[in-house]
């Protein structure tokens, strides 16, 4: 089955600054890779995803890059806020069937003023 | 718009007591249903799917089982619950047939004393 790393665990930044969080996935029929932010005791939600197709997109101060010869992903933040301070969450499945999604670890993201 | 609900936000539940969390969507019609749990600074882990009303599949074989008696309903049950059920439980639905991300329910955090 599919299997997602995703490093760093912990990453502190100065406020402004960029952030970059990358994963790894081993199923090269994985076709669809969200990312998910966890605010503290609430449940995770999508703040950008991509498609096999596509290699880059961008929302505001959000990007996502995808290398699928090299099966990894990776989120880019910039000009961080404090309100960026969260757990972030890789993800991949997929496109067929019941589209399971398999998170990587999280990394826990903490901006510093 | 479609909305999913979660209860309860809370919940403390002694060794060998039995459990019932529920979960419904609305706004939708025969979506995909997923049971995650999270276990302290983890990530998330695949309990249960359900692509349609009565189909269950498990993920991984435990102390819990789940049931979906209605087409927007989504229900995690233990006839006996164990310490090491305690975590927090997050519900998710996606269009069914849609390749999209998940929306997250706000989870319920179970502990087992």
């Amino acid at each position: 089955g599919e299997n997602v790393e995703q490093h760093p665990s912990t990453l502190s930044v100065q406020e402004g600054d960029s952030a970059v969080i990358k994963c790894t996935y081993s199923d090269s029929a994985s076709n669809y890779f969200p990312w998910y932010k966890q605010e503290l005791g609430k449940g995770p939600q999508l703040i950008i995803d991509i498609r096999s197709n596509v290699g880059e997109k961008k929302d505001q101060r959000i990007a996502v890059t995808l290398n699928k010869t090299a099966k990894h992903f990776s989120l880019h933040i910039t000009e961080t806020q404090p309100e960026d301070s969260a757990v972030y969450f890789c993800a991949a499945s997929r496109g067929e069937g019941a589209q399971k999604l398999v998170f990587g670890q999280g990394t826990r993201l903490t901006i510093n003023p | 718009s479609q909305t999913i609900h979660q209860w309860p936000a809370t919940l403390v539940q002694p060794v060998g007591s039995p459990l019932s969390l529920e979960c419904t969507v609305e706004g939708t019609s025969n979506p995909n249903l997923y049971w995650y749990r999270q276990a302290a600074g983890r990530g998330l882990q695949l309990l249960f799917y359900s692509v349609g009303i009565g189909q269950i599949s498990s993920e991984v074989p435990q102390n819990l089982s789940a049931s979906r008696p209605q087409d927007r309903q989504f229900i995690l049950s233990s006839k006996k619950l164990l310490l090491s059920d305690s975590g927090f439980y997050l519900c998710a639905w996606k269009p069914g047939g849609a390749r999209n991300g998940y929306t997250f329910g706000s989870g319920t955090r179970l502990t087992v004393v």
